[in-house]
């Protein structure tokens, strides 16, 4: 039982570099999303999808563009690197949008930008 | 503006030891009130949850909370601890947004065990 795979778990970037984080699931949720955990600022929501081809944004959006073809892949893209990005990134997903539904988490995705 | 308080951002026990983290939360109406434990390197695993009813809730790995409304509290314990509890509790409010469900999550309480 995969559960929500996430690739990479590490990554190192220069500023300016693009790349795609993938989170993908294999449970049918509907409700798939990004987070950003900082130290200190706990975590912050960047994106989600209430199902395919349905996206938006959430707190912290700037920087980062997500898509939504399939049920199962959420992919995470960062446009253009910057030091700030440097984070750990989770994707969570959940079976509805309701908010009493189990968010089920990756492993994370730890990128550093240097 | 809604808000989770977890005021330790460190706790040590020893093994054996009963525990007690701390969370309150900023409100209008009955939240919807989630435990988070985060292991080293892991994602986040759901620990409970309390919607409404019994203001008592158990957990798994043997955790439970109790909300107490008067308090603005939800606080979780575990009788006797383990040291495979060290990790990272994470308290949140979740509130049904539009299209949207929002989570409010605290900062976090680290979990040190010493055997």
């Amino acid at each position: 039982n995969a559960g929500v795979t996430q690739t990479p778990k590490f990554q190192v970037l220069k500023t300016g570099q693009s790349m795609t984080l993938q989170c993908a699931q294999d449970m049918n949720h509907e409700y798939m999303s990004w987070y950003r955990q900082d130290p200190g600022m706990g975590l912050r929501l960047i994106h989600y999808s209430v199902g395919a081809g349905i996206t938006d944004q959430g707190e912290v959006p700037n920087g980062y563009n997500v898509s939504r073809s399939t049920t199962e892949d959420f992919p995470l893209r960062l446009l253009s690197a910057a030091p700030s990005q440097t984070s750990v990134y989770f994707c969570a997903s959940s079976k509805t949008r309701v908010v009493n539904t189990e968010a089920f988490f990756g492993q994370g995705t730890r990128l550093t930008v240097v | 503006a809604q808000s989770v308080t977890q005021p330790d951002i460190h706790i040590t026990v020893s093994e054996g030891a009963s525990l007690e983290l701390r969370c309150n939360y900023s409100y209008g109406a009955t939240p919807y009130l989630f435990w988070y434990v985060q292991s080293p390197g892991q994602g986040l695993q759901l620990l409970l949850k309390y919607f409404s009813g019994d203001t008592l809730v158990q957990g798994i790995k043997g955790f439970e909370a109790e909300f107490k409304r008067s308090q603005s509290s939800f606080n979780l314990r575990k009788p006797s601890v383990h040291w495979s509890d060290a990790a990272e509790y994470f308290c949140a409010v979740g509130l049904n947004a539009g299209n949207n469900r929002k989570l409010i999550w605290g900062l976090g309480t680290s979990l040190a065990v010493n055997p």
